[in-house]
């Protein structure tokens, strides 16, 4: 039971590139969701997954795209990447009716 | 909409010492409330919740918060602190959506001194 996985856990691109963050749980959440970690800002929510075949904007979606593959796995795409989107980004899950989010080991993403 | 303000970014205090972190919180409908804890390079850990009942919330590794809903606070609070508490504390705030969307403060460091 590895519980919430996130691949990569480093990359650095440069401006204008693409790239898909991978997110997979093993814990049969519905929920699923990614965030990004600036420091002095906390963590604030990009995109939502409340059960499989839904997505929902967050507080941060823009340049972002998600896709929610299954109910195991929801990835996160850069269509065109941008300094502003330097950050560490978390994927978390969670079970529908409840409140405790469970969270990945982060990505740590750096564009040039 | 809701929101989360954590008072103190860095609280530095010495080992075996007592810690209150600060944390409230705006909304204009109920919330569940919580805290988690993020160890350097690692990712978030439940440390506690409020959803219902009693204001005294107990938690992992000793720590402990009340709910106080007139002063729309959720303190969190280690009557003696160890060296492996130093991490990054951020306090936390969802609706009662089925998404439990949660809304994160910007973090309080904890840097336990020997």
């Amino acid at each position: 039971n590895a519980g919430v996985t996130q691949t990569p856990k480093f990359q650095v691109l440069k401006t204008g590139q693409s790239m898909t963050l991978q997110c997979a749980q093993d814990m049969n959440h519905n929920s699923m969701y990614w965030y990004r970690q600036d420091p002095g800002m906390g963590l604030r929510l990009i995109y939502y997954s409340a059960s499989e075949g839904t997505t929902d904007k967050g507080e941060v979606p823009n340049g972002y795209n998600v896709s929610r593959l299954n109910k195991r796995e929801f990835s996160l795409r850069l269509e065109s990447a941008a300094p502003s989107q330097t950050s560490v980004y978390f994927c978390a899950g969670g079970l529908a009716g409840r409140d405790t989010q469970y969270f990945g080991p982060g990505t740590r993403l750096t564009v040039l | 909409a809701q929101s989360v303000t954590q008072l103190d970014s860095q609280v530095p205090v010495f080992e075996e010492a007592p810690v209150e972190l600060r944390c409230n919180y705006s909304s204009s409908v109920s919330v569940y409330l919580f805290w988690y804890v993020q160890y350097p390079n690692q990712g978030l850990q439940l440390l506690l919740k409020y959803l219902s009942g009693s204001t005294l919330v107990k938690g992992i590794n000793g720590f402990e918060a009340e709910f106080n809903k007139s002063q729309t606070s959720f303190h969190l609070r280690k009557p003696s602190v160890h060296i492996s508490d130093t991490a990054e504390y951020f306090c936390a705030v969802s609706d009662s959506g089925s998404a439990r969307q949660l809304t994160f403060g910007s973090g309080t460091q904890l840097t336990v001194l020997p």
